[in-house]
C-alpha cells in the first residue's frame, strides 16, 4: 500500500484557472506538508499543518491554499494559475515532525 | 532563517569506489539533519538521518557525520552500485525547538550522483 499518495500525477492547464492537487497518506501521521520543487531541483518548503497549526511560508503568494479535509488529506489549492507555477508538487508527511514521508509528485504545468 | 549549502553539485565515481557530500548550514537551532535520494520521476526517500546529539551514524553502506561546531555534515557511500545514482539531498531543521518553522525541512540544491559500472 502507498504510504502518501498524490493525485493527479500530472496537471497541464491554462494560465487563470484554478485547480487543486490531493493528498492522502495512511500512515497516522499528525503533520502533513506541501513542497515545491522547481526546474532546478530546487525543493522549498509551502506549508506545513497538522490538527492545530498551519505554517505558511511567507513567500508563498496567497493564491495558493491548503485545504485538510481530515487528518489523512491535504489537499492544495491554486487559484489564477501563472506560468511560474510550472514546478512539481510534494506532498509529505511526518508524525514526529522529523522523519519526514514524501509522495510521488504532481508535475504540474502551466500554459 | 535557516540556509543549507550542499557540495558538489554533481559528482561521478567508478562502481566501486566512495562518494561523499558535505553540507553546511546557518542556524545554530537546527537539529535534525536528513539525507533524502530521488530518482528520476519519483518522490525523495529517507535514506538516514542524525540528530544534534550524535556525530556518527552508519547503515550498511552509508553513513552521515555531524559537526555541530562548524555546523556542517556529510553523507558517505561506501561501495557504490550504480543504482546509488540518484539526486541526493540534504537537509537541516528545528524539530524539538520552539517557533513556527518547527519541522520545516530546509533543503541543500542537491547532488547529482553518477556511478559508473
Amino acid at each position: 500500500d502507498t504510504a502518501v499518495s498524490q493525485t493527479p500525477k500530472y496537471l497541464v492547464t491554462q494560465m487563470g484557472n484554478d485547480k487543486s492537487i490531493k493528498c492522502e497518506q495512511n500512515l497516522g501521521h499528525d503533520t502533513m506538508y506541501w513542497y515545491k520543487q522547481d526546474s532546478k531541483k530546487f525543493l522549498k518548503i509551502m506549508f506545513s499543518y497538522n490538527n492545530k497549526e498551519l505554517i505558511i511560508n511567507e513567500t508563498v503568494p496567497n493564491r495558493f491554499s491548503p485545504k485538510s479535509p481530515d487528518k489523512a488529506h491535504l489537499n492544495l489549492h491554486i487559484n489564477s494559475l501563472e506560468l511560474g507555477d510550472s514546478a512539481v508538487y510534494f506532498c509529505a508527511s511526518s508524525k514526529t515532525g522529523a522523519e519526514q514521508y514524501f509522495g510521488p509528485g504532481t508535475r504540474l504545468t502551466v500554459t | 532563517g535557516e540556509n543549507v549549502e550542499q557540495h558538489p553539485s554533481t559528482l561521478s565515481v567508478q562502481e566501486g569506489d566512495s562518494a561523499v557530500i558535505k553540507c553546511t548550514y546557518s542556524d545554530s537551532a537546527s537539529n535534525y539533519f536528513p539525507w533524502y535520494k530521488q530518482e528520476l520521476g519519483k518522490g525523495p526517500q529517507l535514506i538516514i538521518d542524525i540528530r544534534s546529539n550524535v556525530g556518527e551514524k552508519k547503515d550498511q553502506r552509508i553513513a552521515v557525520t555531524l559537526n555541530k561546531t562548524a555546523k556542517h555534515f556529510s553523507l558517505h557511500i561506501t561501495e557504490t552500485q550504480p543504482e546509488d545514482s540518484a539526486v541526493y539531498f540534504c537537509a537541516a531543521s528545528n524539530v524539538w525547538g520552539y517557533g513556527g518553522s518547527q519541522g520545516n525541512l530546509i533543503f541543500g540544491k542537491g547532488t547529482k550522483l553518477s556511478v559508473k559500472p
